[in-house]
């Protein structure tokens, strides 16, 4: 069964305290790899696709990196406004059925001052 | 450029009724899905439209539906609601599908009383 499991389930961190938030993953044939932000009472907003291992893609404080297994979403000197929950997920399968995202459960990130 | 917009924000519904949910997509986005988000389960995946039809379908009963019109916007629906129903329904577009990016709207918080 395709599984997507993330840790730590909570991190808080002091202003300028790097660190790094984990997705492993457990799917047949992954056609994509999804980090989504999410603030409370809103939507996920999109903010990286990793596509195959070994990929990284960087958006301000914000680098994402993609092995076989799992994926990591390094923060790098956060800022309290950095603070939300982190989801990933992935699109996987064959054929036709293919364009679910499997999601876990989310890191909710507080960055204190 | 508008975003995703989902009708209504909040939801009071008693256990026993049904409830109708709408999704307006992006301009262009031809491809709506729907998730149901839950503190225990995360967001799950209900399903997906493209093109007016139903092209992927999650593992929810069938009290669970839904439909898309020829400009695209959404509807879900839910029959004899339970209490268990209640949770934050979020709507995505996308141009083609989940490799193209997925935009999602800010949720229809459902509670079933």
């Amino acid at each position: 069964e395709d599984q997507v499991t993330q840790s730590p389930e909570a991190l808080r961190l002091q202003e300028g305290e790097s660190s790094s938030l984990n997705c492993s993953y457990t799917v047949s044939g992954l056609r994509g790899l999804f980090w989504y932000r999410q603030d409370p009472g809103k939507g996920p907003e999109f903010l990286f696709t990793l596509y195959s291992a070994g990929e990284e893609k960087e958006k301000e404080r914000l680098k994402a990196t993609l092995t076989k297994k799992e994926s990591f979403l390094h923060i790098t000197a956060p800022k309290p406004e950095d603070s939300a929950t982190y989801l990933c997920a992935v699109q996987a399968g064959y054929g036709g059925a293919t364009n679910k995202l499997i999601f876990g459960t989310g890191t909710l990130l507080a960055v204190q001052p | 450029k508008a975003g995703v917009t989902q009708t209504p924000r909040y939801l009071i519904k008693t256990r026993g009724q049904q409830v109708t949910l709408s999704c307006s997509p992006i301009s262009g986005h031809r491809s709506v899905s729907w998730y149901q988000q839950t503190p225990g389960q995360g967001l799950q995946f209900l399903f997906e439209y493209f093109s007016e039809t139903q092209r992927n379908k999650g593992n929810f009963p069938g009290r669970f539906s839904g439909r898309q019109f020829s400009n695209s916007r959404s509807e879900m629906n839910v029959s004899t609601l339970e209490l268990g129903d209640s949770a934050l329904y979020l709507c995505a577009s996308s141009l083609g599908g989940a490799e193209y990016g997925y935009t999602f709207g800010s949720g229809t918080r459902l509670t079933v009383v």
